[in-house]
């Protein structure tokens, strides 16, 4: 167990909605990460948060937005959903902001748009 | 830029055999770390191994070992004695100084066949 939790595990829903999706990071970690790992792309860096504050951007659609909240859990939001967006969604935390320490992932959520 | 590639997609061998999995990276900085993931049928993306740039040793932990060369920019990752257990999809990642997040390979899907 990572000690990080991501709920929920599994996510069905339409092209056009919205969703949430949310990361506890471990106990002790300030920095938080968004991953999608699809078929075709392999796993993606989405965005970082570090302690509230966003830290870095990768491949991240307008339509996606995330945030970091006072106790450190992170959301994701996904709008306007399109069949593209079915993919693995992974969380992950560590300590330091960079560097190189490991990271440690989620069992991330499966979304699914239909 | 960094990049890591993983060229072999899916590999598949016999119970028992010795199988080796290829990282290639490219990176400018002098010093990074390297990582491999290994991410088994139920999803969850689980550490393996951290290597720093400056440590050339070979590494070996039970069946699996880790053979990082500077000078071909390659750190293979070797299973010796496959068992059906070691099935999973397996990352190589790179982590420059400095960096917010990890630069993952498109992954190598190994099969162990019973």
């Amino acid at each position: 167990d990572s000690g990080v939790t991501q709920t929920p595990k599994h996510l069905i829903t339409a092209t056009g909605q919205r969703v949430t999706l949310r990361c506890s990071p471990r106990s002790g970690d300030l920095s938080v990460y968004w991953y999608q790992q699809s078929l075709d792309q392999g796993l993606q860096f989405l965005i970082q948060y570090y302690n509230g504050e966003e830290r870095a951007k990768g491949n991240i659609l307008e339509r996606f937005s995330a945030q970091q909240f006072p106790d450190l859990h992170s959301e994701l939001n996904l709008s306007s959903l399109e069949l593209g967006d079915s993919a693995l969604y992974f969380c992950a935390s560590r300590r330091e902001v960079t560097g190189n320490e490991k990271l440690f992932f989620g069992s991330g959520t499966q979304l699914s748009v239909l | 830029a960094q990049k890591v590639t993983q060229a072999q997609t899916e590999i598949s061998v016999v119970e028992k055999e010795d199988v080796t999995l290829d990282c290639v990276y490219e990176t400018r900085d002098t010093t990074y770390y390297l990582f491999w993931y290994k991410q088994p049928p139920s999803g969850e993306l689980v550490f393996l191994i951290r290597r720093n740039s400056f440590d050339e040793q070979n590494e070996i932990s039970g069946r699996y070992s880790w053979n990082f060369q500077k000078s071909t920019s390659s750190f293979n990752f070797t299973i010796t004695a496959s068992q059906v257990v070691d099935s999973a999809v397996y990352f190589c990642a790179l982590s420059p100084p400095g960096a917010n997040n990890l630069f993952f390979g498109t992954g190598t899907r190994l099969t162990i066949i019973p």
